[in-house]
């Protein structure tokens, strides 16, 4: 059955740091692989998706994420948060032409101090 | 957003009445989704459409119904609302690249 780990609950970093949240997943091919994020008392806002190709994907607001298949990763980096990036952030995986589900992680809480 | 509007924004009600929500979207989606969102959980998959009168069961589906007569219109219906159904409500489609877009999502508080 498809699952996805998020294994950090709550992060916090400086403003200008480096970011890594962590993503795991199980599945028994390669599937479609998403980050969203939402922002307090709003919907998700999807951040980068995976599909298939080039491993290293970019997505908005200035956020990558790297597919690993040997770890069943798909870590969500930035170099340099910035203080609006303070919300929670979801992976989510959904299996290659079947839009029927979507799984998503329990998701990381990422709070920025200045 | 993908034209997806969810309606109300905000309900309160009291156990044991029914209660509809509605997801509305602009843009003639096959797919559909509704999901709940819970501290500790993330989402959760509730009740998911493929079509005009096809639709299926997610994880916690007990308590629930869905119906969709139309494409546009994809409603959530809780029979008679317990204070466990207490969440948000979270309407997503799915284009068919696979991508998922949500609504805004309704808070109900089930008193």
């Amino acid at each position: 059955a498809q699952s996805v780990t998020q294994p950090d609950i709550h992060i916090t970093v400086s403003e200008g740091a480096s970011l890594e949240l962590r993503c795991n997943y199980s599945y028994g091919a390669t599937p479609y692989l998403f980050w969203y994020v939402q922002s307090p008392g709003q919907g998700l806002q999807l951040l980068l998706k995976y599909f298939s190709g080039d491993t290293l994907v970019q997505g908005i607001k200035g956020f990558e994420a790297e597919f690993k298949r040997s770890q069943s990763s798909f870590n969500l980096r930035k170099p340099s948060v910035h203080w609006s990036d303070a919300a929670e952030y979801f992976c989510a995986v959904g299996a290659p032409y079947n839009t029927d589900k979507l799984i998503f992680g329990t998701g990381t809480r990422l709070q920025v101090f200045p | 957003d993908a034209g997806i509007t969810q309606s109300p924004r905000h309900k309160v009600t009291e156990t044991g009445t029914p209660v509809t929500l509605r997801c509305h979207q602009t843009e003639n989606h096959r797919y559909m989704y509704w999901y709940r969102q819970d501290p500790g959980h993330g989402l959760r998959l509730i009740h998911y459409s493929y079509g005009v009168k096809d639709t299926d069961k997610g994880e916690v589906s007990d308590g629930y119904s869905v119906s969709r007569s139309k494409t546009e219109d994809f409603l959530l219906t809780l029979e008679s609302a317990t204070s466990s159904q207490t969440s948000v409500y979270f309407c997503a489609i799915r284009t068919e690249r696979g991508e998922a877009f949500f609504g805004q999502g309704t808070r109900l508080t089930v008193v």
